[in-house]
């Protein structure tokens, strides 16, 4: 069964930088690629950004472009998303769930998700 | 950046059929997935493709696509089906979401 666990809640401040992890079990890790979502209170659904858990290409959306990174560790298992330069808007819950589809930035779909990682900025 | 269009809420009976409906430009060319999310939980896909159903979705999941629009069905709607309903798809290398739907079982 395709399990992804992520890390604790945070709490930083404006300014600061959050690192979550993602890991991953259940399938071949390598065969499919991560997503990054958040969702702030009472809003929608949010894409970040995305890696090829394969040969380590991301892609990100312009709005983090510059300001998230996406890394992946295969020995491990696991995908970690680091979001600098923190403001009080960044507060949300952070979600890797993984590409259905595969490993190409095609057809892209989630499934299934992780828990989810509550990340408070405030001062 | 790309606009999704979902009304806020949709009320249905139980055992009747619920119809949630999303809207975009060009939607009609890009293919729309359509995820679950139950007050607290994390979101589930329910529909992908525009018409596809993950093998653990329940039959009475449905979509389909006409023109600019793509709809999601519950037919036989159940009281467990009472969550938020987001349509999503691409555009210029970007994932885009809709506003969402509040479908409410009464």
């Amino acid at each position: 069964q395709v399990h992804l666990v992520q890390s604790g809640a945070e709490v930083k401040k404006p300014g600061a930088s959050v690192k979550i992890s993602c890991k991953a079990s259940g399938y071949i890790f390598t065969h499919y690629g991560m997503h990054w979502v958040r969702q702030a209170p009472g809003q929608r659904p949010e894409w970040m950004g995305w890696i090829n858990t394969g040969n380590d290409d991301t892609k990100f959306s312009q709005k983090f472009q510059g300001r998230a990174t996406i890394i992946r560790d295969t020995s491990a298992t696991t995908v970690y998303m680091e979001l600098s330069s923190l403001r009080t808007e960044d507060t949300a819950v952070y979600y890797c769930t993984r590409d259905a589809s595969g490993n190409a930035f095609h057809y892209n779909r989630f499934d299934p998700w992780g828990q989810g990682t509550l990340v408070t900025v405030s001062s | 950046s790309y606009e999704l269009t979902q009304a806020p809420s949709v009320s249905v009976s139980p055992g009747q059929t619920a119809s949630i409906t999303c809207s975009g430009d060009n939607l009609a060319d890009k293919y729309v997935s359509w995820y679950q999310q139950k007050a607290g939980h994390s979101p589930v896909l329910v529909i992908y493709e525009d018409t596809k159903r993950p093998s653990d979705i329940p039959e009475r999941f449905s979509g389909s696509d006409s023109g600019n629009t793509a709809t999601l069905t519950i037919s036989g709607t159940q009281a467990v089906d009472e969550a938020d309903y987001y349509c999503q798809a691409w555009d210029s290398s970007t994932g885009f979401f809709g506003g969402g739907t509040k479908l409410t079982v009464l």
